[in-house]
């Protein structure tokens, strides 16, 4: 069974300031996805960033930009320009593409909580 | 606001009772899963349906039970409430079942009393 693993329960950075958050997946498949999810106070789930495995490059968006390490199976988050809005906890989580039933289910770390100071 | 809507927001009820939780998955979407967040157990995969028909099984205990109707809406029914069947319950839908991204409902927090 495959397993997420998020090292740090709590991260803290100073406004404008970039951060990274690490995530360790282990896996015995070689194709796959990867995702980073945000949940604000508010609870709601929010999608943040998806890797897919076959791809190198790895993702961006906006300021948010993944180092993703297929070999190392690391994964994580790097957070450029810390703004107030990105406090959240952030969980990492793991989807096998395998097409067999229960195999689209995700997997999740158990979060880090992240502070922003200002 | 990702498209997926789930009612009620808040249930406060008592051990031993019965409740359901409503999910509508985003518009096109045909396939619903469940998730629930606890303290202890963290955000854990409950069930899948697809399409109508369930596809897979997590930790879902025998008291608790879903089905997805043929307007592709979603209902998770939680029995005989324990103490530690507290929690946020969130439902998630995505296009088909090999679709990547599964995008998240604001949740449902239950609290049994």
């Amino acid at each position: 069974a495959q397993t997420v693993t998020q090292s740090q329960p709590e991260m803290s950075v100073q406004e404008a300031e970039t951060v990274t958050l690490s995530c360790t997946y282990d896996t015995s498949e070689s194709d796959y996805y990867l995702f980073w999810y945000k949940q604000p106070p508010s609870r709601q789930m929010i999608l943040v960033i998806r890797q897919e495995a076959y791809k190198q490059q790895n993702a961006t968006e906006n300021r948010f930009s993944v180092n993703f390490q297929k070999a190392a199976k690391s994964f994580s988050l790097k957070i450029s320009d810390s703004q107030l809005g990105d406090a959240a906890m952030y969980f990492c989580a793991y989807r096998s593409a395998r097409g067999r039933a229960g195999a689209q289910k995700l997997v999740f770390g158990q979060g880090t909580r992240l502070t922003i100071n200002p | 606001d990702s498209g997926v809507t789930q009612t009620p927001k808040h249930l406060i009820t008592a051990t031993g009772q019965r409740v359901t939780l409503r999910c509508s998955p985003r518009s096109g979407d045909l396939s619903v899963y469940w998730y629930q967040q606890s303290l202890d157990q963290g955000l854990q995969f409950l069930i899948q349906y697809y399409n109508g028909e369930e596809r897979a099984k997590g930790n879902i205990l025998e008291r608790f039970s879903a089905q997805q109707f043929p307007d592709l809406h979603s209902e998770l029914n939680l029995s005989s409430l324990e103490l530690g069947d507290s929690a946020l319950y969130f439902c998630a839908s995505s296009v088909g079942q090999n679709q990547e991204t599964q995008y998240f409902g604001p949740g449902t927090r239950l609290l049994v009393l």
